[in-house]
């Protein structure tokens, strides 16, 4: 039982380069998530999916876009790389939703240079 | 002033003692209260949650809630090397949007 697979788990991105970030549940999960962790900042919610068919934008979503392509896959699409976007990002899901606790995956450290 | 607020620590207590933790929050609206445990390098892991006033306790962990006072804390009895990690506090005061979580605080088990 895999749970939350994330791929890359590291990626170097030059400053306006575009990268996807994949992220599978196998846990017949409803809701999903992206957040990112910078230091001393607590994870920020990205975007969510709360089912299949619907997203909606987080805390910090601009720069950002999102597919639920399934009731498995949830991916992150970084359209034009910055500096800022350098973080360790998290894709996470959860049975029914924020009431629940979530399942992280494993991450991915993004490097913007 | 940050919605969920947590002592980055670290917070070192010797082998076999009583780890306490604690996290405040903002929000008298909150209704679901969860500890993640996060070790170096790793993702954060669902350790405890609790809805209600009061005490829920698993195994040598015990989450306390005390909703008037807007705090919740965690207590690990004893502690064990392995227990070293960041613990991340995440408070649900309403949606999917509305899960905040601390910076977390740092715990070190000294042998």
């Amino acid at each position: 039982n895999a749970g939350v697979t994330q791929t890359p788990k590291f990626q170097v991105l030059k400053t306006g380069q575009s990268m996807t970030l994949q992220c599978a549940q196998d846990m017949n999960h409803n809701s999903m998530y992206w957040y990112r962790q910078d230091p001393g900042m607590g994870l920020r919610l990205i975007y969510y999916s709360a089912s299949e068919g619907t997203t909606d934008k987080g805390e910090v979503p601009n720069g950002y876009n999102v597919s639920r392509l399934n009731k498995r896959e949830f991916s992150l699409r970084l359209e034009s790389a910055a500096p800022s976007q350098t973080s360790v990002y998290f894709c996470a899901s959860s049975e029914g939703g924020a009431n629940y606790g979530y399942t992280f995956g494993s991450g991915t450290r993004l490097t913007v240079v | 002033q940050k919605e969920v607020e947590q002592n980055s620590g670290p917070l070192s207590v010797p082998e076999g003692a009583i780890a306490s933790l604690n996290c405040t929050y903002s929000d008298r609206g909150s209704q679901s209260f969860f500890w993640y445990r996060q070790y170096s390098g790793k993702s954060p892991e669902l350790i405890m949650f609790i809805y209600s006033n009061g005490d829920k306790e698993d195994g040598r962990f015990t989450a306390q809630l005390n909703k008037a006072s807007q705090y919740v804390s965690l207590l690990i009895r004893d502690s064990q090397p392995s227990d070293s990690a960041t613990y991340l506090c995440a408070v649900n005061s309403g949606g999917y949007q509305k899960v905040t979580f601390g910076i977390g605080t740092k715990l070190q088990v000294i042998p």
